[in-house]
């Protein structure tokens, strides 16, 4: 099983909302990351967490606050979001598979509008 | 940073017939992946490239890794609609003991019937 599951599908928010989006696996991976998805675009990495600790942040502004509870769970909190924020946003969640090497598994992404 | 380009950026293809994607990186290759992606969807995992010289089959699917060349190649043979979608590649790099992937420019596979 090399699920990962991603809530809600969509949401549409106002620039002075507060939203929050959830990302759960169960397949005891060890990290977890958030990436942002514009149209026609590759994703590109906003956090990685290992071990339940944040480890890499691509200096992603802080409107963006992600969250990991526990070695399932990863959370994006979501504060004063601005219109270009709108995006695919996807997490993944990776297994060692090797020396240094890795498999990533994607979730089905939370489409995010912002109004 | 490394930068990984793809070709074509989109291919349309008549169903039955083979065709090939290439990524090609700016740096040395460590690893390749390979990913399939419906619009506005998640990536699906196809497969993962290790070694130069390394290839990988995946149902009508195959994915070389010429480290050489800084170059991998994904090939389907007998294409048919359920190929559609957009194909990315992504190497890996290792930042602080985690791996963070850096995705090519994407190809849009049509196939038409």
């Amino acid at each position: 099983d090399t699920e990962v599951t991603q809530t809600p599908k969509h949401l549409v928010m106002g620039m002075t909302n507060k939203k929050s989006l959830k990302c759960e696996q169960h397949m005891g991976h060890r990290a977890m990351y958030w990436y942002k998805q514009k149209a026609k675009k590759p994703p590109e990495l906003m956090f990685v967490y290992s071990y339940e600790k944040l480890s890499i942040n691509e200096s992603v502004p802080s409107r963006f606050s992600p969250e990991c509870p526990n070695s399932s769970l990863l959370n994006l909190h979501l504060h004063a979001l601005q219109p270009e924020d709108s995006a695919l946003y996807l997490c993944a969640s990776s297994r060692v598979v090797g020396q240094g090497l890795y498999e990533q598994y994607f979730g089905p992404g939370t489409r995010l509008t912002v109004t | 940073s490394q930068e990984l380009e793809q070709s074509p950026q989109s291919l349309i293809v008549q169903e039955g017939k083979n065709l090939t994607i290439n990524c090609t990186s700016s740096k040395t290759l460590y690893g390749l992946y390979w990913y399939k992606q419906k619009y506005g969807e998640g990536l699906i995992f196809l497969m993962m490239l290790q070694k130069g010289g390394e290839e990988k089959s995946h149902e009508k699917i195959t994915a070389k890794l010429d480290e050489k060349k800084q170059q991998s190649s994904l090939h389907i043979t007998a294409s048919q609609p359920s190929h559609a979608g957009i194909y990315l590649c992504g190497a890996p790099s290792i930042s602080f003991g985690n791996e963070k992937l850096t995705f090519g420019t994407g190809t849009r596979l049509t196939i038409i019937p």
